[in-house]
């Protein structure tokens, strides 16, 4: 069936140092991937997202890379400071353009940044 | 706050009991989404709406929920003979329009169901 799965689960990181978040999904028409922060009792926030028409996307210290052949997308995060401890959900859209805006989660990384 | 609202933002009910959560979406939002989360879980698909209509249910979604949107404005989640599996946040997103078939969802703050 339709799935999105995210490594790691856990991540500890150095202040200062990067942080790479990895997913994979199954439906080969996904064609939009976004990435939420969520930090403890709130509501998920868009951080970045990507279509399947680029291969990489930057804003600021987030960036995020699509490699629609694997069928895997990253978040990579640069300069990790206190404030980017949160959970950190993956997804994908279903079944492309005859399915409008269904995305499918991933199971959430939790990242800790140690100071 | 022109964001997604939601309320209530906790409920705690007896099993057996009905609730029914409300969602105020983003201004001129056309489609609106139910999720439910629940510890340690990404967002769970429940239901979908463009507009007034109701275009997708989950597959997992069990006959005792059903959502409305009569009005294509606001949307109500009812849990009918709620069980204590059903303990979880309901999370409420809308989108707006773009031109392409995925739009980017903006998320309420949720309502926090405990069934005891």
């Amino acid at each position: 069936g339709e799935n999105v799965e995210q490594h790691p689960s856990t991540l500890s990181v150095q202040e200062g140092d990067s942080a790479v978040i990895k997913c994979t999904y199954s439906d080969s028409a996904s064609n939009y991937f976004p990435w939420y922060k969520q930090e403890l009792g709130k509501r998920p926030q868009l951080i970045i997202d990507i279509r399947s028409n680029v291969g990489e996307k930057k804003d600021q210290r987030i960036a995020v890379t699509l490699n629609k052949t694997a069928k895997h997308f990253s978040l990579h995060i640069t300069e990790t400071q206190p404030e980017d401890s949160a959970v950190y959900f993956c997804a994908a859209s279903i079944g492309g353009y005859s399915s409008a805006s269904k995305i499918i989660f991933g199971s959430g990384t939790r990242l800790s940044i140690r100071p | 706050d022109t964001g997604v609202s939601q309320d209530p933002r906790h409920k705690i009910t007896k099993r057996g009991q009905n609730v029914t959560f409300r969602c105020d979406p983003i201004s001129e939002h056309n489609r609106l989404y139910w999720y439910r989360q629940t510890l340690g879980q990404g967002p769970e698909f429940l239901t979908y709406f463009q507009n007034e209509a109701q275009l997708e249910k989950s597959r997992l979604l069990s006959d005792r929920f059903s959502a409305e949107r009569p009005k294509g404005s606001f949307s109500t989640l009812e849990i009918q003979r709620t069980e204590q599996g059903d303990s979880a946040m309901y999370l409420c997103a809308s989108s707006a329009p773009s031109g392409r078939a995925t739009d980017t969802q903006y998320f309420g703050p949720g309502t926090r169901l405990t069934v005891l």
